[in-house]
């Protein structure tokens, strides 16, 4: 079946330093890959998406490529926030398929 | 503005009580979820319904249910059968290979 693996959190970092969280996945087919952003108290906003090998997907100065020799899909940030404090999803969904698969989601927070 | 409108945003259950959850949307789409979220804890899917009049058991679906009478509606009841309802519920949507699409939540609590 598929899965997604992302970091374990809280990952903690001081304003404009550079952000990683690492998401990888097993997956059959050909999948759809996402990240998804969760402020406090609300529901879950796509930030990007990727729909196939060696696409990159941006959105808000956050960045993802879409790894097929590595399976992953990792999220990066030049230059963080105190506002981008959130939890992160990485997400796929699988050609076809109505039900998506997320991972577990990794805090980010952000010092000033 | 196409969206999702989940009501109410907080809900209070008593002991032995059922409550429903609404989930609608104007998107057009045809899938609809529901999920619980625990704190710090990922999504689980309690339900999902793919058409009208036809929804799918997700991997907790016990002391829920749902009905999907209508293509913008998706409401989750929450039974007296569900021990631990204390959660934060979210409802989805999506169109054909397209990403999801969430409401804003629903938290739950017990009195």
């Amino acid at each position: 079946g598929n899965s997604v693996t992302q970091m374990e959190g809280p990952v903690t970092l001081s304003e404009e330093a550079f952000l990683t969280i690492n998401c990888t996945y097993t997956a059959t087919g050909y999948p759809s890959l996402f990240w998804y952003v969760q402020y406090p108290g609300e529901g879950l906003q796509l930030l990007l998406k990727a729909t196939k090998a060696d696409d990159k997907g941006s959105n808000k100065g956050f960045e993802a490529t879409y790894r097929k020799e590595t399976t992953s899909f990792h999220l990066e940030k030049g230059s963080v926030q105190v506002s981008d404090s959130a939890v992160y999803f990485c997400a796929l969904r699988s050609g076809g398929s109505y039900i998506p698969t997320f991972g577990r989601g990794t805090s980010l927070i952000v010092h000033p | 503005d196409g969206g999702i409108t989940q009501s109410p945003k907080y809900l209070f259950r008593k002991e032995g009580q059922n409550v429903t959850l609404s989930c609608e949307q104007n998107l057009n789409h045809d899938a609809m979820y529901w999920y619980r979220q625990d704190p710090g804890q990922g999504l689980r899917l309690i339900y999902y319904s793919q058409i009208v009049n036809d929804f799918q058991k997700g991997d907790i679906a016990e002391g829920y249910s749902v009905s999907r009478e209508k293509k913008e509606s998706f409401p989750l009841t929450v039974t007296s059968a569900q021990k631990n309802p204390t959660a934060f519920y979210l409802c989805a949507t999506t169109g054909f290979n397209q990403p999801q699409h969430f409401g804003d939540g629903t938290r739950l609590s017990i009195l």
